[in-house]
């Protein structure tokens, strides 16, 4: 069974950084693009970004590229996303997700929240 | 960056009664996406490929559309279909999701 654990959220203060995981199981991650896509407390979905299967190549909405960056460690089947300078407009479900051959996502992780505040 | 319009923003529908959403596309698109999300659950894929359902949908529901226009159709309404339904273009970067269109029952 694919399963899509994210941690790392919670309630941090304007201009502060946060990096959220995400582990995954019963599939081989190594193989998978993987993304992270955020839904905001008023329901708007938005994707942030995807990473390829080795880790080689990242794509990121334009207007998050210079403060969110996201990685992967395939020996711990983990994927990361980095947030910095974070903005109360990042409060949000962040949710990982395997993409289908670099394709459409087709597994979502349970999401994780994180709230921007002072 | 392309612009997903899904109209209605909200509807509601009677058990039995043939439901059509709309998602349309600021630019054409090659196939679009769709997500099941029901409240406090995470998105589930719904129809992939503008036509393919995702394993475990239910047949009565279906999607077609080519360039600019996509649906998702319920051919009889069922209560279990509440839900907000987003669709999402995968045809350029940056990738897109709809508003949304919450569909409750009558």
């Amino acid at each position: 069974e694919v399963q899509l654990v994210e941690s790392g959220g919670g309630l941090v203060q304007p201009g502060a950084s946060l990096k959220l995981s995400c582990v995954a199981s019963g599939f081989t991650f190594s193989d998978y693009w993987m993304s992270w896509v955020r839904q905001t407390p008023g329901k708007t979905m938005e994707w942030i970004g995807d990473i390829k299967y080795d880790g080689s190549y990242t794509n990121y909405a334009p207007s998050l590229k210079n403060r969110f960056t996201i990685s992967r460690d395939n020996a711990k089947s983990t994927l990361y996303l980095q947030m910095s300078n974070v903005r109360s407009e990042d409060t949000a479900t962040y949710y990982c997700t395997r993409d289908y051959y670099s394709s459409y996502p087709d597994y979502w992780g349970q999401g994780v929240m994180v709230t921007v505040s002072s | 960056e392309i612009v997903l319009t899904q109209s209605p923003t909200t509807m509601a529908a009677s058990p039995g009664e043939k439901v059509t959403l709309n998602c349309l596309a600021s630019s054409s698109v090659s196939y679009m996406n769709w997500y099941q999300q029901k409240s406090g659950a995470s998105p589930k894929l719904w129809i992939y490929g503008t036509s393919n359902l995702a394993s475990g949908v239910p047949n009565r529901f279906s999607g077609s559309g080519s360039g600019t226009s996509y649906s998702l159709t319920i051919s009889s309404m069922e209560a279990e279909d509440v839900a907000t339904y987003y669709c999402l273009q995968l045809s350029s970067y940056p990738y897109t999701f709809g508003a949304g269109t919450k569909l409750e029952l009558k």
